[in-house]
């Protein structure tokens, strides 16, 4: 049972280079969130999608865009990476899929992303 | 707004030890849910609970344990007899139910459980 499934597990850019995320899972969650883990400040909202076909920002969500590719699949992609998003990268997927309130239940094991 | 507030920063205990995980928390809303997640020093986030703010009924899983207190608005975690397994980061998460996609998680909190 994989889960939430992220690749690449680690990642080092140049400033300017671009780069995809991807994300999948297997559990027919409806909503998948991308989360950004800082040092000191816990996990921050980039964007989400409640459900195939549809995308929303979250908190913080410049410098990035997704694609809901289908159900079981959410990428992040960063166009021109920047040091400040050095970062840890988490996606998730919520539990109760068809449910008014979907929560992120679910994380992948993450990517360490780092941009020089 | 919403805000989640974890003030220790770090706690030691030695295994055997019971522990507490302080959880403060802001939200204008009256539905809300909270939760608990760790993060091992693997580095994966698990899931641990989910209480919604209707249900003040304290929760027990085996050597975990949730307080939840409305009139303090906390939502605090004790491991009892605390194994060196426990050694994690500790992250408490607040969602409201109209913005139900968006969690607000606190700075987390590190345990490190000594022999």
């Amino acid at each position: 049972n994989a889960g939430v499934t992220q690749t690449p597990k680690f990642q080092v850019l140049k400033t300017g280079q671009s780069m995809t995320l991807q994300c999948a899972q297997d559990m027919n969650h409806n909503s998948m969130y991308w989360y950004r883990q800082d040092p000191g400040m816990g996990l921050r909202l980039i964007y989400y999608s409640a459900s195939e076909g549809t995308t929303d920002k979250g908190e913080v969500p410049n410098g990035y865009n997704v694609s809901r590719l289908n159900k079981r699949e959410f990428s992040l992609r960063l166009e021109s990476a920047a040091p400040s998003q050095t970062s840890v990268y988490f996606c998730a997927s919520s539990e109760e899929p068809g449910t008014v309130i979907n929560q992120p239940q679910h994380f992948g094991d993450g990517t360490r992303l780092s941009i020089l | 707004a919403q805000k989640v507030t974890q003030a220790q920063t770090e706690i030691s205990v030695v295994e055997k030890e019971d522990v507490t995980l302080d959880c403060v928390y802001e939200t204008r809303d009256t539905t809300y849910y909270l939760f608990w997640y760790k993060q091992p020093p693997s580095g994966e986030l698990v899931f641990l609970i989910r209480r919604n703010s209707f249900d003040e009924q304290n929760e027990i899983s085996g050597r975990y344990s949730w307080n939840f207190q409305k009139s303090t608005s906390s939502f605090n975690f004790t491991i009892t007899a605390s194994q060196v397994v426990d050694s994690a980061v500790y992250f408490c998460a607040l969602s409201e139910v109209y913005n139900t996609d968006k969690l607000i998680f606190g700075t987390g909190t590190r345990l490190q459980v000594f022999p």
